[in-house]
């Protein structure tokens, strides 16, 4: 089974700010990882996400994250925020090795920043 | 704009009927995925279709079902509706049938109310 954890319901911070977005995950095999994003109205939008090769993935508007396998885990950051962050964070994690494995969803981080 | 395009924005209806939800993918996109997303389950996977065929399937119910036509549009039918089904559903489309490897294109999704 895969499952992903995302253990805060909520991210503040300021303005200018680094952030931190937190997901830890479980797979049997290797994961694949993802993040996206959703603005209020809208649907989820692709930000980054891991396969293989270098654990530092840089992703869409500034964002990157660093997956980490011995912790299982794999946090979004930012070095700086910006109020047009403020949205719903989505972590995501599918089994490489099993093919038939959809993607399994963590449940949600909305991330405030405040100017 | 994802080039994902869901039909209707909004739906709402009673107890006991039946409706039909509609999605466009991407220009290119073999894959289409169908989600539920409600504030007590989060985002959850109903099922995959690729290339006119069911690929994976996942928490769907089985008073709903979908399919995939030849033009590559769904549709998601969701029957003997109950007040539990009111959720926000979200189409998403990727080039392939592996989710692993591409991300994935979401609407801006159908919101269902049951009254």
């Amino acid at each position: 089974a895969q499952s992903v954890a995302q253990p805060e319901d909520q991210v503040n911070v300021a303005e200018g700010n680094p952030l931190t977005v937190k997901c830890t995950y479980s797979v049997s095999g290797n994961p694949y990882l993802f993040w996206y994003v959703q603005y209020p109205n809208r649907g989820l939008q692709f930000l980054l996400k891991y396969i293989t090769g270098d654990n530092l993935v840089k992703g869409s508007y500034g964002f990157e994250a660093e997956f980490n396998k011995s912790q299982t885990s794999f946090h979004l950051k930012k070095p700086s925020a910006l109020v047009s962050d403020s949205a719903l964070y989505f972590c995501a994690v599918r089994d490489g090795y099993n093919a038939g494995n959809m993607l399994t969803f963590g449940g949600g981080t909305r991330l405030m920043v405040k100017p | 704009d994802s080039g994902v395009t869901q039909t209707p924005k909004h739906l709402i209806t009673a107890t006991g009927q039946r409706v039909t939800l509609r999605c466009s993918p991407r220009s290119g996109d073999l894959s289409v995925y169908w989600y539920q997303q409600s504030l007590d389950q989060g985002l959850q996977f109903l099922i995959q279709y690729y290339n006119g065929e069911e690929r994976a399937k996942g928490n769907i119910l089985e008073r709903f079902s979908a399919q995939q036509f030849p033009d590559l549009h769904s549709e998601l039918n969701l029957s003997s509706l109950e007040l539990g089904d009111s959720a926000l559903y979200f189409c998403a489309s990727s080039v392939d049938g592996d989710p692993g490897n591409q991300p994935q294109h979401f609407g801006d999704g159908t919101r269902l109310s049951i009254l």
